[in-house]
């Protein structure tokens, strides 16, 4: 079935050090979500992009937009403890015929951050 | 709080046991979703309602059987569980089921199959 990849998997990073993950899919995506995940939490969402190339900004996080809409990343700027966590990102993909869509979430990026 | 409540937050059973997990959302949202998730597949999806109806059965086991009886109520009824089944259960409201718009997450559901 239709997916979406991202990666990496686990990123440990400095206290400081930027952090990116990447998502990507194989098919058109009508737009991208990222969800964050707390340990102990549950998924929240942060942004959603739907124009090629578009590119938006929260805080110290950056979140792109592929020019194909094929791939999308979100970029940490001097990571905080407060960053830890799981990052999601989520497409949304047409299946089964003319005019169906759906959420397809990526298997996500734990990222720890060493003070 | 995201307006999306789930009981019970932890949840222990035997294998012969039946239970059923609930979720309440109160954002007037025509969608609902469980998902399972596990350290092997991270989100899972298992079923969406919308408007009432199911709309996405994710090849999920019978031994699970959703149920919305209105569009703010989901439940999840359990019975005959493996080990294997042991995860967090995540419910999830959205404006609509068609990925347009954000899905709001609950705190889940800790299920423990012994």
């Amino acid at each position: 079935g239709q997916q979406v990849m991202q990666i990496p998997q686990y990123q440990h990073v400095q206290e400081g050090e930027d952090f990116t993950t990447y998502c990507n899919s194989s098919t058109t995506l009508s737009n991208i979500q990222w969800y964050k995940q707390r340990p102990g939490g549950h998924p929240v969402f942060l942004i959603q992009l739907v124009k090629s190339g578009e590119v938006k900004k929260q805080k110290r996080l950056t979140f792109q937009f592929g020019e194909a809409k094929k791939n999308s990343s979100l970029h940490i700027t001097a990571t905080q403890t407060t960053d830890v966590g799981t990052y999601f990102c989520a497409g949304r993909v047409a299946y089964s015929g003319a005019g169906s869509y759906q959420l397809t979430f990526g298997k996500g990026t734990k990222l720890s951050v060493i003070p | 709080e995201t307006g999306v409540t789930q009981t019970p937050r932890h949840l222990v059973m035997g294998m012969t046991n039946k239970k059923s997990l609930k979720c309440e959302q109160h954002l007037g949202h025509n969608a609902m979703y469980w998902y399972k998730q596990s350290a092997k597949k991270p989100l899972e999806l298992m079923f969406v309602y919308n408007f009432k109806e199911q709309t996405e059965n994710n090849s999920v086991p019978s031994r699970f059987s959703p149920e919305c009886p209105n569009s703010s109520h989901l439940f999840l009824h359990l019975h005959t569980l493996q080990p294997e089944d042991s995860a967090l259960y995540l419910c999830a409201s959205s404006q609509a089921e068609d990925g347009a718009y954000e899905q709001y997450f609950g705190p889940g559901t800790r299920l423990t199959v012994t």
